[in-house]
């Protein structure tokens, strides 16, 4: 299957800093990146959707000031934390689709731990 | 709206008996259907999928899914569970009439296989 990374799995920052997270398709174009957000014990709140040189659609509720996507080339997104919060502690995952796989499944990064401290 | 529900939040079975995680579902349409696991501090890993064709999809490590339309179901089974198939599944459904890229996720299900 194909295959998605995610980088770093695991961050740590001061509250205040910015944390960027990198998720790449390693074998194919993603022409849409999703970025999810999971809390313990809890299901992926979807948070932006962003199609490859156009801006991200964010989800309701989610700040789209803080939570900066960049989709610039058919294999990377990149997620902005930016000035953290330690309330934005949680781990964050990113999923890729094609067009070309309309009806099949995403397929999901490693994941990244942020921890504000 | 499409919603999907898993109504246990944990599953106990010791090793070598069957398991069976549950899944139900509401799309307006007709649904793709989807099962993923999730090891801890980790991603998501597509465990098997139901698109059309026969009900009972084959996946992954032994995995089987049975897609019930009439009861609006996509319980995840296999026959004979094993102590590293404990993790977290997620059961995922999309419209098929809906753009591609919306899944959506049920809470999840904790599976304990005990030796």
């Amino acid at each position: 299957g194909a295959v998605v990374s995610q980088h770093p799995s695991r961050v740590i920052c001061k509250s205040g800093t910015s944390v960027k997270i990198e998720c790449r398709s390693l074998d194919f174009q993603a022409t849409t990146m999703f970025w999810y957000r999971q809390f313990p014990k809890q299901s992926l709140m979807l948070m932006a959707t962003s199609n490859e040189g156009s801006k991200a659609t964010y989800e309701q509720g989610v700040e789209k000031d803080k939570f900066l996507i960049n989709h610039a080339s058919l294999t990377l997104s990149t997620l902005t934390v930016t000035s953290a919060h330690p309330e934005d502690s949680s781990f964050y995952i990113c999923s890729a689709g094609t067009n070309g796989l309309r009806g099949t499944e995403a397929f999901f990064g490693q994941g990244t731990r942020l921890t504000v401290v | 709206a499409q919603s999907v529900a898993q109504p246990e939040d944990q599953v106990n079975v010791a090793e070598g008996n069957p398991l069976t995680v549950k899944c139900t579902y509401s799309v307006s349409g007709n649904p793709y259907l989807f099962w993923y696991v999730q090891y801890p501090n980790r991603g998501l890993q597509f465990l098997l999928k139901y698109i059309t064709g026969d009900n009972l999809v084959k996946g992954s490590y032994g995995f089987e899914a049975e897609f019930n339309k009439s009861q609006t179901s996509f319980h995840l089974k296999k026959p004979s569970a094993l102590v590293s198939d404990s993790a977290l599944y997620f059961c995922a459904v999309r419209d098929v009439n809906s753009g591609y890229s919306t899944l959506t996720f049920g809470k999840g299900t904790m599976l304990l296989v005990s030796p």
